[in-house]
């Protein structure tokens, strides 16, 4: 079964810092990745997205993922971070034609 | 881009109650839908799978005489949650894949439904 570990709970980050959050995925074979966000009392935005080919993602508002396949890992990454990113975060995985699995997602604090 | 809405945005009902809540691809057809539900500062979980003209698929654990999934058209979702109670409050967020897009196809998500069960 597929299955998703985001570690981190919860991060704080200052405005105009860089961002990585982790995000480990577990499937048997190469997996569809996603990266959602959530605003407070909102459903979830695709942020970027990975099915094959080059391993580095860009996505929308400046945010980049980085596919490694021998880690498992699709993290996802913003070289500075702006006020308006707080917010939470969802990393996901889903092979074939399997559903999509959530991570249990980041809480993402900016600080002045 | 894709538009999801969701109706209504919020409802407060009493227990022994019904509500239905709609999901709507707003530009685009879809012929899979998705229903999660979002406890308070958890993730998202799969309750079932709709696809137009066919039964729902449930989850594991997911009542299905409890939450009646209706996949009529490929515009439209609807789920009911019969006999509502305090422990169905919850947040509800359905999400819409267009045709022909197949597992990889991106979900859209709805901006979901606050359900609180007096």
């Amino acid at each position: 079964a597929q299955s998703v570990t985001q570690p981190d709970i919860h991060i704080t980050v200052s405005e105009g810092a860089s961002l990585e959050l982790r995000c480990n995925y577990s499937y048997g074979a190469t997996p569809y990745l996603f990266w959602y966000v959530q605003s407070p009392g909102q459903g979830l935005q695709l942020l970027l997205k990975y099915f094959s080919g080059d391993t580095l993602v860009q996505g929308i508002k400046g945010f980049e993922a980085e596919f490694k396949r021998s880690q498992s890992s699709f993290n996802l990454r913003k070289p500075s971070v702006h006020w308006s990113d707080a917010a939470e975060y969802f990393c996901a995985v889903a092979g074939g034609y399997q559903k999509v699995t959530f991570g249990t997602g980041t809480k993402l604090q900016v600080i002045p | 881009g894709a538009v999801v809405s969701q109706h209504p945005s919020w409802v407060i009902c009493k227990s022994g109650t019904s509500v239905k809540i709609e999901c709507r691809s707003l530009d685009f057809q879809a012929t899979t839908m998705f229903w999660y539900r979002q406890f308070p500062k958890q993730s998202l979980m799969l309750m079932a799978t709709s696809n137009e003209g066919s039964k729902a698929t449930y989850e594991q654990g997911v009542e299905k005489d409890k939450f009646l999934i209706n996949h009529a058209s490929l515009t439209l979702s609807t789920l009911t949650v019969t006999s509502a109670h305090p422990e169905d409050s919850s947040f509800y967020i359905c999400s819409a894949r267009a045709f022909q897009q197949g597992a990889k196809g991106e979900q859209f998500f709805g901006p979901g439904t606050r359900l609180t069960v007096l």
